[in-house]
């Protein structure tokens, strides 16, 4: 069964600190890897993501690293705000099957 | 430009009766996809569905159905309803051959 493994559970930082997320898979047939943003009463959204021909992604003061040899990725999120308070995904997308496997989420809480 | 829209938003259903959770999406999207989360556990698919007609079990698919008889409209039938279908429902499209995904903002199904 595909699996994408993440952790923390639940991580506390304080405004201006970095959080870190990570994940790991097992599948090698993965070939897109996102990260989902999820707030309170609302669905997922596509915060960002990276194929795994890219080592590093930046948007902003979002970051992916991906260790492909590793098959592990994580998600640094710079001068964190209490506005990025939310629940974070990542994921693994396999085109042969066209589906999309999720992690168990991180809840993210910044401290003003 | 609505997106992907899931109806009902909430609802309250006995043991044994089954119910239609609806979803449409406006962006010409082939690829639809019904996810549930559960607290601690992430996104599990149920279903999904590549183009009209077409459709496919994900991980989680017993005590479900679906159909797609149009590109726009993607329902989630439920049938024989048990308590461990107690959840939140996500629909998503995507334009396909990628992992980013467009959901819905959920339909909270408690069966009591």
């Amino acid at each position: 069964q595909q699996q994408v493994k993440q952790s923390p559970q639940s991580l506390i930082v304080q405004k201006g600190g970095i959080s870190i997320i990570n994940c790991a898979y097992e599948n090698t047939a993965f070939d897109y890897f996102p990260w989902y943003q999820q707030f309170p009463g609302k669905g997922p959204a596509l915060l960002i993501a990276i194929r795994p021909d890219v080592s590093e992604k930046k948007e902003g003061r979002f970051t992916i690293s991906f260790n492909k040899s590793a098959k592990q990725f994580s998600l640094h999120i710079m001068d964190s705000q209490p506005g990025d308070s939310a629940t974070y995904f990542c994921a693994a997308y396999d085109s042969g099957y066209s589906t999309l496997t999720f992690g168990k989420g991180t809840m993210l809480l910044v401290s003003p | 430009n609505a997106g992907v829209t899931q109806t009902p938003k909430f609802r309250i259903l006995k043991i044994g009766q089954s119910m239609t959770l609806q979803c449409a999406q406006d962006m010409n999207h082939n690829y639809m996809y019904w996810y549930r989360q559960d607290p601690g556990m992430g996104l599990k698919l149920i279903y999904y569905s590549v183009g009209a007609g077409i459709t496919d079990k994900g991980e989680v698919p017993n005590g479900y159905n679906v159909s797609r008889s149009t590109t726009e409209d993607f329902p989630l039938r439920l049938e024989l309803a048990a308590p461990s279908q107690t959840s939140v429902y996500f629909c998503a499209s995507s334009r396909g051959y990628t992992g980013e995904l467009f959901f819905g903002e959920g339909s909270r199904l408690t069966v009591l």
